[in-house]
């Protein structure tokens, strides 16, 4: 099975740069992929990282560390519309299982 | 393109009462997922198709509930009877290559089920 764990909640101050960790424990992993949620949303795709290393989109970016088993999302130029909850999931030879999430307020 | 197409967004039964939802997933996707989702926690994978067999149905309670996909495309969801702790959003999703490899999965709005 798989299971992947996140902080329950993080705060920071608009135009700053926050970083949310997700260790996971799985067998057969492939890749780590983001998802953020506003309330009363639908969870939409973010990152998918396969391999070591950092991939940026605008001002999101994903890393991952296969031989630590941990990834993180880095958020930057932080604005009050990413007040949000952010789920990293694992894909694997077992189907796409999602952490608890982070939840983000992003404050004045 | 459309996206993951769900009904109804919001429903109110009674404790012991049936309920299905439906779910058109986003056209050529194979695999399609339904998630529960309890508020303030994360998606919760109820049962995941590939086409229209099984992949995995762990954590579905059989006992109440149940899912189908005919010819590989729509799918729907049953609780039979709910209870209580049945009140969640339930979430589907779809991806285009297969389970094993799937790196993004395209969710509906969902629909709220509030058991009462």
């Amino acid at each position: 099975g798989q299971s992947l764990e996140q902080p329950s909640e993080v705060t920071a101050v608009e135009g700053a740069i926050v970083q949310m960790n997700c260790t996971y424990q799985t067998s057969g992993f492939y890749g780590l992929s983001w998802y953020q949620q506003h309330d009363g949303g639908a969870p939409t795709f973010l990152s998918y990282n396969a391999l070591d290393g950092l991939e940026e989109t605008g001002r999101f970016s994903s890393f991952l560390s296969r031989s630590d088993s941990y990834g993180y999302l880095l958020l930057q130029e932080l604005q009050m519309k990413d007040s949000a909850s952010y789920f990293c999931a694992a894909s694997g030879n077992t189907p796409l299982v999602f952490g608890k999430g982070t939840r983000l307020s992003v404050i004045a | 393109e459309a996206g993951v197409a769900q009904s109804p967004r919001y429903k109110i039964i009674e404790k012991r009462q049936s309920v299905a939802f439906w779910c058109n997933p986003i056209s050529g996707h194979a695999t399609l997922y339904w998630y529960q989702q309890i508020l303030g926690q994360g998606p919760k994978l109820l049962i995941q198709f590939q086409n229209n067999g099984v992949v995995d149905d762990s954590q579905l309670p059989k006992d109440r509930f149940s899912a189908e996909r005919l010819k590989g495309v729509d799918s729907t969801l049953k609780i039979q009877p709910a209870k209580l702790e049945d009140s969640a959003v339930y979430l589907c999703a779809s991806s285009l290559v297969g389970w094993s490899t799937a790196s993004e999965a395209f969710f509906g709005q969902g629909t709220r089920l509030t058991v009462v």
